[in-house]
């Protein structure tokens, strides 16, 4: 059965700093891997969504990399700033049918 | 385009009642799920659907019914609510097909109290 961690459950950085995030699974039958962000009360925004013949996807100060041998994603956020404090998932499998991690709260400080 | 859409935002029922949560989306995609969000779960799946009229069960299905008669709808029933289905309810869709358009649209949620 697929499962995915994500650790820490929460970061705290100062503002400016660049920081990542884990994402970990144990199935690599992946089919896409996906990054969320979620604000309080809110529903979830994509991110990014890597499909699993790709390396890595880039939005502007986002970067996300794959690596199916060994499990892992990571999430690379450049100079951070406040309005980036959220939680960010990551969800793996297919569009209709996503396994998520519970999520790292990050808070960015000014 | 609206997106996903979810109505109510937020009810209280008492165990044992019934009611209906609302999904649409104006996005014609096939993909349309349900999850449940609750704190130290995460996000697990009660249901979802590849296309009108063709549904399948989820992580956590018991105690919901879905249907899709339509592209756009996707209502999830709780049949006889019951205090661990207090939760929030999150809809999304994403289209079908080609891996890079999977990407998953998220609704506002749903929270509700089951009391």
């Amino acid at each position: 059965k697929q499962e995915v961690t994500q650790i820490p459950a929460a970061l705290s950085v100062p503002e400016g700093e660049n920081l990542v995030l884990n994402c970990s699974f144990t199935d690599s039958a992946i089919y896409n891997l996906q990054w969320f962000r979620q604000d309080p009360g809110k529903g979830l925004t994509s991110l990014l969504l890597i499909q699993s013949s790709q390396r890595e996807q880039t939005s502007g100060r986002l970067n996300a990399s794959l690596d199916k041998s060994s499990g892992r994603s990571t999430l690379y956020i450049a100079a951070s700033q406040p309005g980036d404090s959220a939680t960010y998932l990551c969800a793996v499998g297919p569009g209709g049918k996503l396994i998520f991690g519970q999520g790292t709260e990050l808070s960015v400080k000014p | 385009n609206a997106g996903v859409t979810q109505t109510p935002k937020f009810q209280v029922l008492k165990t044992g009642q019934s009611m209906t949560l609302q999904c649409a989306q104006d996005m014609n995609h096939e993909y349309m799920s349900w999850y449940r969000q609750d704190p130290g779960m995460g996000l697990r799946l009660i249901h979802y659907s590849v296309g009108a009229g063709i549904t399948d069960q989820g992580e956590v299905p018991n105690g919901y019914n879905v249907s899709r008669s339509t592209t756009e709808d996707f209502p999830l029933r709780l049949l006889s609510a019951a205090p661990s289905q207090t939760s929030v309810y999150f809809c999304a869709s994403s289209f079908r097909g080609l891996l890079s358009q999977e990407t998953q649209y998220f609704g506002p949620g749903t929270r509700l109290l089951v009391l």
